[in-house]
Parts: structure tokens; C-alpha cells; sequence
């Protein structure tokens, strides 16, 4: 129930590809789901973020979609490029509203 | 700018020694969190304290101990160190009341324990 399942565990994408990182929960009192972005030898930080109101959210490159139904978000890499190439989490917060549950991280490498 | 810092970069400990990792926020937050960062398990969550004086167990406090003092500053006591404590510990801050306002993490501590 507090559970966010994140895949893949690591992904490589060549340069202008698309990078998609998938994220699940199942505990249906979640209502905010932010991703972070952390690059080595540095804490994470958010990037992007969405409530459940919407169904997608997008910033630049960047873009959350969001399924209510299938308890299930993700975040689109649009013309993924070098500087990208990070560890990302999403996260969901937690039932009680006061902390986030993290997933466990996908590591990205975009190949130029 | 807003600004998390965390005492030490990089400390090494011998197992049983007490511990004490500091941080410190610059932005007035009521909330502060402890997590331990390992490869494969993501960001797991301590404790975290929502005022001063506050505190509240994560997932993981088995072994670990928080002290809050004063507002901008929040403190993680290993009290007796072991080697499962190696790990990088990550701090973070935000705005009062529900998870859904931004945490500022610092840079992170990397705590190797032989």
C-alpha cells in the first residue's frame, strides 16, 4: 500500500531519443506525484511534478503522464541529450501527507 | 538561493562510535527529513521532524536516533555504529503541512563504517 515501484532499474538512450521511466503505487490516497532529478555527488531535486486532477503535465522536455485508472505515472525525456543523463525518482506522498515514498531509482544515460 | 548544507562530505567511522550528522537549512522550513541513499533501494526514510522539538519515524529508524534544537538545524545520532550503516545520508527541508511542497535536499554525507 505505501509502495511506489519504479522501472526500469537503468536505461540507455541515444541522443534525441525518447527516455520513459515508469512509475506504480497502489495506495489510492495519494494525490501528489513529483519526480526528482539527482546528478552524481549532488542531493536530488525536483523537476516535475503532478496532482491527479490532471492527466499530464509537461515542462519543457520534460512531461509527467498520468493514469488514475491503472494507479500508474510517468515521466517522457523528449530529445534526450547528454546532460540529462542522471538518476531519477518519482515519489508519491505518503498517507498521512507529511513525507514522500521514493521509488528506487532509474539510472539514465543518454549515449551522444 | 536556497540552501541545505550537511557537515561533512565524506566521513569514516569505526563500528560502535557514536555519530552525529548535522544539517542545516537556510530557509526558515518547519520540515526536515533524514534518508539513507543505497544503489538498487532509492531514498529511504529515516525520521523527520515537523517542528522543533518534533519528530516522527520513517521506514528505517532501527538504529538511529534525531535531535531537533533549533528550527534550521536537524541532527542524525547513529548511536552505536555498525557496518549495515554505511550508506549516504541525505537531508532535505520544506514547507509546513503535507508532503506535497518541495523538499531541498543538501549534497549528502557519504558515511562508510569499518
Amino acid at each position: 500500500q505505501q509502495q511506489v515501484k519504479q522501472s526500469p532499474q537503468s536505461l540507455i538512450v541515444q541522443k534525441g531519443g525518447i527516455s520513459i521511466i515508469n512509475c506504480a503505487y497502489e495506495n489510492t490516497a495519494f494525490d501528489y506525484f513529483p519526480w526528482y532529478q539527482q546528478f552524481p555527488g549532488k542531493g536530488p531535486a525536483l523537476l516535475i511534478a503532478i496532482r491527479p486532477d490532471v492527466s499530464e503535465k509537461k515542462e519543457g522536455r520534460f512531461t509527467i503522464s498520468f493514469n488514475k485508472s491503472a494507479k500508474q505515472f510517468s515521466l517522457h525525456i523528449m530529445d534526450s541529450q547528454p546532460g540529462d543523463s542522471a538518476t531519477y525518482f518519482c515519489a508519491a506522498n505518503n498517507q498521512a501527507g507529511t513525507a514522500l515514498i521514493f521509488g528506487k531509482g532509474t539510472t539514465l544515460s543518454v549515449s551522444s | 538561493d536556497v540552501k541545505v548544507t550537511q557537515s561533512s562530505r565524506y566521513l569514516v567511522k569505526r563500528t560502535g562510535e557514536k555519530v552525529f550528522l548535522e544539517c542545516v537549512q537556510d530557509m526558515d522550513h518547519e520540515n526536515m527529513f533524514w534518508y539513507r541513499q543505497d544503489p538498487g533501494l532509492g531514498l529511504r526514510l529515516i525520521y523527520f521532524s515537523y517542528d522543533v522539538k518534533m519528530k516522527e519515524k520513517g521506514d528505517i529508524p532501527e538504529g538511529y536516533s534525531v535531535s531537533r534544537e533549533k528550527k534550521e538545524r536537524f541532527s542524525l545520532i547513529l548511536e552505536s555504529a555498525s557496518t549495515n550503516q554505511t550508506s549516504m545520508y541525505l537531508c532535505a527541508s520544506s514547507l509546513p503541512g503535507t508532503g506535497s511542497y518541495e523538499q531541498y535536499f543538501g549534497p549528502g554525507t557519504r558515511l562508510t563504517v569499518t
